[in-house]
């Protein structure tokens, strides 16, 4: 199966900060990758699929980028709603994987 | 919408359905996944399936375990748990991907759009 590593497991940032979290897959995915985020006790909540396209309804402060091996999820403009857990699945091949999470408190 | 139902306290070894119904779209029209979160823990894919083609993947761990699969008249979305485990234990999540196919390409990229609510499942003695 496909490894996705998510770093940092989790950050504290402030309300206004520029926010980067990666994830790497343990082989070339293309750009078969979404990301999601999820609140305590919520579902997930899809952000970003084919590596860079913003689901529609998602703010522009989110930006996906990555091709191969290497992926990052950008937030430009930390804001109070966005204090959650973020997860990355690669759907390039079978099991779907998903990274470890990343907890971004403040 | 989705939403799962049949989460229980079950015994290891036991076995149960969870059940997903879809409002305001066709599930024939889409991959549909099932997704768990065991508690204190990350997400984790578990199965798909879809309807068109009959075709259906699984988790390692679940494979001749479980059985996911749908009702068409029904619009819903099952997964049929045997053997359950302790590791089992987990919210399982229903989910609909919406699928994105470029034009003028062969590719397909998973967009899971639609979550259920979730549906706790205990595997314990």
């Amino acid at each position: 199966a496909i490894q996705m590593t998510q770093s940092p497991s989790s950050l504290s940032a402030s309300v206004g900060d520029r926010v980067t979290i990666t994830c790497r897959a343990s082989q070339g995915i293309r750009n078969d990758l979404g990301w999601y985020q999820q609140k305590p006790g919520k579902a997930p909540k899809l952000l970003v699929y084919a590596a860079s396209i913003l689901e529609r309804g998602v703010s522009s402060r989110f930006s996906g980028d990555g091709y191969g091996t290497d992926f990052t999820l950008t937030i430009s403009s930390l804001q109070s709603e966005d204090f959650a857990t973020y997860y990355c699945l690669q759907d390039y091949g079978y099991p779907r994987t998903f990274g470890q999470g990343t907890k971004v408190e403040v | 919408q989705l939403v799962e139902s049949g989460g229980a306290l079950v015994h290891p070894g036991e076995s149960l359905r969870l059940s997903c119904i879809a409002s305001g779209f066709n599930l024939q029209d889409h991959w549909m996944t099932w997704v768990r979160q065991a508690p204190g823990k990350g997400l984790e894919w578990v199965a798909n399936f879809h309807y068109g083609s009959g075709k259906r993947f699984y988790l390692d761990s679940v494979e001749g375990r479980f059985t996911i699969s749908g009702d068409n008249a029904k619009n819903s979305l099952f997964l049929q748990m045997n053997n359950l485990r302790a590791e089992d234990t987990a919210v399982y999540y229903c989910v609909r991907d919406r699928e994105y196919h470029p034009r003028s390409t062969e590719l397909w990229f998973d967009v899971f759009d639609v979550w259920g609510q979730g549906t706790q499942v205990t595997v314990s003695s």
